[in-house]
């Protein structure tokens, strides 16, 4: 398996434009997170699915952004308007879940490097 | 309020002698942990996990200590390699199934030659 891919990898764009993430999973993982990296908070969860349902987004800094999972190999996260304090880099994550330990394992993407100027 | 803290943001050892990371967290719920390895420009590598019902796993050179009533955990490589350098990150789990990790900020290794 390619692992878990995104795209794109890098991504400038102006304040007030509109971005969306993407993200394909690893075959067969039930479960997807989308994380942000940032100098000041380190690597937060944002959101995950299981089974393409939304199960916690509590972790979405606010309305401006979205995240859908429309089918199992597929999920964006979107940023409307986008400010410069969403410069980031976001993560995406896929695990086969379950109750044995080792599906707590997550396999994360390269990471999309996101610039808003 | 950060549940997973690693205090040392970097921490730079000679080639061949052992790396000690350290991790602390204060949600007594989280019941598995996990060290996380990560290089510029790509993701977090899954590295080496323990259940909070162990205080020790090993694979090779890596072994994670988890001291539960001190609510501590640590990573340590021995021998320290060229290769080792990179950002490790604390995660821990709160147990229920697959929620999602809560990270440490991570600690850069630097391996010396």
């Amino acid at each position: 398996d390619a692992g878990v891919i995104q795209s794109p990898r890098h991504e400038v764009t102006e304040m007030g434009q509109e971005v969306t993430l993407r993200c394909k999973p690893i075959s067969g993982h039930d479960y997807l997170f989308w994380y942000r990296q940032t100098m000041m908070r380190g690597l937060e969860l944002l959101i995950y699915f299981n089974n393409n349902v939304p199960i916690d987004d509590s972790g979405m800094p606010e309305d401006r952004f979205s995240a859908k999972m429309p089918n199992a190999s597929f999920s964006t996260l979107k940023i409307q308007p986008s400010e410069p304090r969403d410069s980031a880099v976001y993560f995406c994550a896929s695990s086969v879940g379950g109750w044995d330990r080792e599906s707590y394992e997550q396999y994360f993407g390269p990471g999309t490097r996101l610039t808003v100027t | 309020d950060q549940q997973v803290k690693q205090n040392s943001p970097s921490l730079s050892v000679q080639e061949g002698r052992i790396s000690i990371l350290n991790c602390d967290y204060t949600n007594s719920m989280f019941d598995y942990f996990l060290w996380y390895k990560k290089y510029p420009a790509e993701g977090p590598t899954f590295l080496i996990s323990i259940s909070s019902i162990k205080d020790k796993n090993e694979d090779g050179r890596f072994t994670v200590f988890l001291n539960k009533s001190a609510k501590h955990l640590s990573l340590h490589i021995v021998p320290s390699q060229p290769g080792d350098s990179a950002v490790y990150f604390c995660a821990a789990y709160s147990g229920g199934g697959a929620d999602g990790l809560t990270f440490g900020k991570g600690t850069h290794l630097i391996i010396q030659p």
